[in-house]
Formats: structure tokens, sequence, C-alpha cells
């Protein structure tokens, strides 16, 4: 059983369209996160959420906008995609919101916006 | 506000060679220290990870990492590389304290192992 499942995996689109991206952890953790990869393998934090709530939002612009329907999922969605959007977006999940805590990544979903 | 430092960005070693990936941090706090592993096309999975207490940690896969608070410093080594070894390897940290469950990364190395 996978533990941190996202999906779509690959998601291509055009310029100005909206989507998103499902996260789901059969862990039962209480906290989740949204990470970017960029094309030099830079990651950062974008979003975590414990609880259903918001707690880390990094400067993401508005047209990202997490939602947390119960604690096991944490799903993205992003408006009027930009060229620069491009690259791997990451869930994650860990048992508390306590860094001593090892955070458990999906597989990622490389999203190519044309 | 912490930050992290991983001074190669890819390392060629052939098989059997011992490795070491080279991490410095900065931060006016006390912090946790971690590595990661990235396999090609796959999320992050932990190797091993500084709390506190003895400065050698010992991860899977045969790896370890010396925390070295004078020099800021979290080094990862492996006595012996195998191909498998093959990977991008990200060195990250995070306040001990007033926690968010932040994670820090760093740019990432790139271990080429070689036959």
């Amino acid at each position: 059983d996978t533990a941190v499942s996202q999906t779509p995996k690959y998601l291509v689109t055009q310029m100005g369209n909206d989507k998103s991206i499902k996260c789901e952890q059969n862990l039962g953790h209480d906290t989740m996160y949204w990470y970017k990869q960029d094309s030099k393998k830079f990651l950062k934090i974008m979003f975590s959420y414990n609880n259903k709530e918001l707690i880390i939002n990094e400067t993401v612009p508005n047209r990202f906008s997490p939602k947390s329907p119960d604690k096991a999922h944490l799903n993205l969605h992003i408006n009027s995609l930009e060229l620069g959007d491009s690259a791997v977006y990451f869930c994650a999940s860990s048992q508390f919101l306590d860094s001593s805590y090892e955070q458990y990544f999906g597989p990622g979903t490389r999203l190519t916006v044309t | 506000a912490q930050s992290v430092t991983q001074l190669d960005s890819q390392v060629p070693v052939f098989e059997e060679a011992p490795v070491e990936l080279r991490c410095n941090y900065s931060s006016s706090v006390s912090v946790y220290l971690f590595w990661y592993v990235q396999y090609p096309n796959q999320g992050l999975q932990l190797l091993l990870k500084y709390l506190s207490g003895s400065t050698l940690v010992k991860g899977i896969n045969g790896f370890e990492a010396e925390f070295n608070k004078s020099q800021t410093s979290f080094h990862l080594r492996k006595p012996s590389v195998h191909i498998s070894d093959t990977a991008e390897y990200f060195c990250a940290v995070s306040a001990a304290s007033g926690n968010t469950g932040k994670l820090i990364f760093g740019q990432g190395t790139t271990l080429q192992v070689k036959p």
C-alpha cells in the first residue's frame, strides 16, 4: 500500500488554465505539506496543514490554494497557470507538527505548463 | 532563519570507494538536521537525522553523518558505495523549537557511482 499518493503523476496544460493535484496519505498522520521542486532540483516548502489548519504559507502566489477536506487529504489547486509554475510538486506528511518526526514524501507530480 | 549550503553539486565516485557529501548550515537557534535521498523519478526518503545526543548518526543503507556544532556542518559519509546509491542527496535543517515542521533544504548533491 502506498503511504503517500499523488494524482496525477504527470500534468501537461496550457497557460491560463486551472488545475488541481490531489494528495492522500494512509499513515494516520495529522500534518501534511506541499513542496515545489524546480528544474534545478531546488526544493522549497509551500504550505503545511495540521489537523486541517493552515500552518505555513511561504509567500506563495494567491493563485495557489491548498484545501484539506480531512486529515488524510491535502489538495493543491492552481489558477491561471503560468510558465514559471512548471515544476515537480511533492506532497508529504508527518505524524505530528514537529520536524523531529520524519516527513514521508509522495512520488511527485510533474507539472508542465506550455 | 536557517539556511543550508551543500558544497558540491555533483560527486562522481567509483563503486566500492568511500564518499563524503558536505553540508554546512546557518542558524541562530538550535537545529535539527536531516539527510534525504531522492532516487530518479521518486519522492524523497529519509536517510538519517540528528536531533540531539551523540554527534555521530547512523542511517539506512550504510550511511552515517557527523554533527559538528563548531563548524556548523553535517557531512554525510559512506565507506563503500554501490551503483544503487546513485541518486540526489539533500541536506535539510529545521529549528528545534517553536516548531512548524518547516524544513529548509540545500541545493542537493548528485552522487554518481561509476562501475
